[in-house]
């Protein structure tokens, strides 16, 4: 499983574009790149997903150079209920179940 | 989209008691599940993967005998924390992969979690 390495906390304001870098080095062929949130005391949420280039949905949106070796959560404007943590995990696909192993995330801290 | 329930959301319980912990995919299937345990400030620790109609998969250092498993339908894991004491208070979280209709990709949707406290 690809390890990934993400800065242990950031801050930012409201309204503001946040951008959480992650990087996997050893990123395999199949490896796909997912994120989730976590608020305290709650299961983690799933935010966005990708294999390559950009991914976009309602609240984020994914960036991923040609090497794959590092990838970019995007939040735009954000607000204070987006303070959370935020964890980077690679997952490989395949058509079984693959086991996710979480990183120790990164602590996001959105002030007024 | 997927849901899947914990019950119950907070236990306390004596030292020496048994404590069960239930998860459910309410709205698909799942083959598989997994169970994470998390101290405060601290990441998601993957103790087992829970197979329906098998033997539970745990990581090392995790206990058997101690955290049972049992994955007894498509919709339903249970954790069971035998013999609890102090140092087994923390929150634990399951979670379950939807095949998401063909998209492929392992997304899991996880509990909201259930605090345990042991006295």
């Amino acid at each position: 499983l690809a390890k990934t390495t993400q800065p242990i906390s950031m801050d930012s304001y409201e309204g503001q574009e946040v951008n959480i870098t992650c990087s996997h080095n050893n990123i395999a062929t199949n490896d796909y790149i997912t994120w989730y949130q976590q608020f305290p005391s709650q299961g983690p949420r799933f935010i966005i997903q990708g294999y390559k280039t950009k991914v976009t949905n309602e609240v984020a949106s994914l960036f991923i150079p040609a090497d794959r070796k590092s990838s970019t959560l995007s939040l735009p404007r954000v607000s204070l209920s987006d303070t959370a943590v935020y964890y980077c995990l690679v997952v490989m696909f395949s058509g079984g179940y693959n086991k996710l192993i979480f990183g120790a995330g990164t602590r996001l801290a959105v002030h007024p | 989209g997927a849901v899947v329930s914990q019950h119950p959301s907070r236990v306390i319980c004596k030292s020496g008691t048994s404590v069960k912990i239930e998860c459910r995919s309410l709205d698909f299937q799942a083959t598989t599940m997994f169970w994470y345990r998390q101290f405060p400030k601290q990441s998601l620790m993957l103790m087992a993967t829970s197979n329906e109609g098998s033997k539970a998969t745990y990581e090392q250092g995790v206990e058997k005998d101690k955290f049972l498993i049992n994955h007894a339908s498509l919709t339903l894991s249970t954790l069971t924390v035998t013999s609890a004491h102090p140092e087994d208070s923390s929150f634990y979280i399951c979670s379950a992969s939807d095949s998401g209709g063909g998209s492929g990709a392992n997304v899991l949707t996880f509990g909201a979690g259930s605090r345990l406290t042991v006295l």
